[in-house]
């Protein structure tokens, strides 16, 4: 069974339209994360979520707007896409209490045209 | 910036050889992660040093860690073909601070 999902595993767009990417984990993790890993295969955290709470967010556009409906789901919704926003976007989780080990969904491709 | 940087960006042995990488970070840290990543997928954890420990091991994985240099290297023994993948590095500055990535080591594995 996949610990931790993203779908779609691609998303080719034209700028200025709205996406979302979604991300769900089913190991009863506590927090979440999305990441963005540019060309250069720099990873930078974007946003972190604990049950269901936004703890973190990084300097990231409010064009990008996460959401969590439930502590096993968090969603990344991005308005306005910009040819900056072309990326790999990794979802992660963590247990949240005494371990600090993440795990990383596949990761979503996004190429903004 | 808190970004740690690995060391080589690329490194390409031999099947059988050894592969050291090593990574510098900025600041003082909880414990220092290393994750693998296979072209297309994400990122793997391969094995933890906490801030008071020096050396640990895990398979053919060794990793060392000196504080005072701000520096950490992860050794794989007997490379295989098998580990031609990125490593990176990442630091936990403290707890329940996000993890800071370094930019990755590219390393090649030729059978």
């Amino acid at each position: 069974d996949t610990a931790v999902s993203q779908t779609p595993k691609y998303l080719v767009t034209q700028m200025g339209n709205d996406k979302s990417i979604k991300c769900e984990q089913n190991l009863g993790h506590d927090t979440m994360y999305w990441y963005k890993q540019d060309s250069k295969k720099f990873l930078k955290i974007m946003f972190s979520y604990n049950n269901k709470e936004l703890i973190i967010n990084e300097t990231v556009p409010n064009r990008f707007s996460p959401k969590s409906p439930d502590k096993a789901h968090l969603n990344l919704h991005i308005n306005s896409l910009e040819l900056g926003d072309s990326a790999v976007y990794f979802c992660a989780s963590r247990h949240g209490q005494g371990t600090v080990e993440q795990f990383f969904g596949p990761g979503t491709r996004l190429t903004v045209l | 910036s808190q970004q740690g940087e690995e060391d080589p960006q690329a490194l390409s042995i031999q099947e059988g050889e050894n592969a050291t990488m090593n990574c510098s970070y900025k600041t003082s840290i909880n414990n220092l992660q290393w994750y693998r990543q296979n072209s297309g997928r994400g990122l793997v954890h391969l094995i933890l040093i906490r801030s008071n420990e020096r050396e640990k091991h895990s398979g053919r994985l060794r990793v060392t860690l000196d504080t005072s240099k701000k520096s950490s290297s992860l050794l794989i023994t007997a490379s295989r073909a098998a580990d031609t993948a990125s490593y990176f590095c990442a630091t936990e500055p403290s707890g329940n601070t996000p993890l800071v990535f370094g930019k990755g080591t590219r390393l090649s594995v030729i059978a």
